[in-house]
């Protein structure tokens, strides 16, 4: 079993839908949660990041953490063409020393149809 | 927020030739800097980590001699491809962490081997 599981797609939506992007994870030494989202072409830009279970909203992204069922989710309201990416999830354990093991999981690519 | 420059964006080399990357904190110090390489359509591979100051730590099947890693300072990281040859031309992105629980992506560099 992988330590972190992403349908990788594609999810395709009209504009102004509700998007809901989803990752599960065996490790329970994962501690801190994140979202990134990579552009074609492009190096992945931090979206969100979290570290207790629940929600944390910012603007129309929304991440919620389950630490109980190993389940992380990323909402999008009101999408627009410009959300249109691959969304990647990640996630943090202590690895040894002062260093921490970042995984990720394989992406979703998300196209968003005006 | 955090800055992470990455250079070049693109290059093309011809085989047998070596290739340096770099990739530079510009507003924060890094004590880790990851390596990864990207495959059209395909999630993020890491590499290797390295701390600064240490020789960096190589994923499995990932060849130290053929990809020298180099983190001579809190703020910059090379990743130099030796020999280069058309199966290394890939999408290298490298990122930095300074607490070791998030990373900052550079923009990525697109290596083409011909």
């Amino acid at each position: 079993q992988k330590e972190v599981e992403q349908d990788p797609g594609p999810l395709s939506v009209p504009e102004g839908a509700i998007v809901s992007l989803n990752c599960t994870y065996s490790n329970s030494a994962f501690q801190y949660f994140m979202w990134y989202r990579q552009y074609s072409r492009k190096g992945p830009e931090l979206l969100m990041y979290t570290y207790s279970s629940g929600n944390k909203e910012d603007g129309r992204f929304t991440a919620q953490v389950d630490k109980s069922s190993k389940y992380i989710s990323l909402f999008i309201r009101d999408s627009q063409p410009s959300d249109s990416a691959t969304y990647l999830c990640a996630m943090s354990a202590f690895s040894g020393g002062s260093n921490y093991k970042l995984t990720f999981g394989k992406g979703t690519l998300l196209t968003v149809n005006p | 927020g955090a800055v992470v420059s990455q250079h070049p964006s693109r290059v093309i080399c011809k085989s047998g030739t070596s290739v340096k990357i770099e990739c530079r904190s510009l507003d924060f110090q890094a004590t880790t800097m990851f390596w990864y390489r990207q495959f059209p359509k395909q999630s993020l591979m890491l590499m290797a980590t390295s701390n600064e100051g240490s020789k960096a730590t190589y994923e499995q099947g990932v060849e130290k001699d053929k990809f020298l890693i180099n983190h001579a300072s809190l703020t910059l990281s090379t990743l130099t491809v030796t020999s280069a040859h058309p199966e290394d031309s890939s999408f290298y992105i490298c990122s930095a962490s300074m607490t070791g629980v998030t990373a900052f992506f550079g923009q990525g560099t697109r290596l083409t081997v011909v």
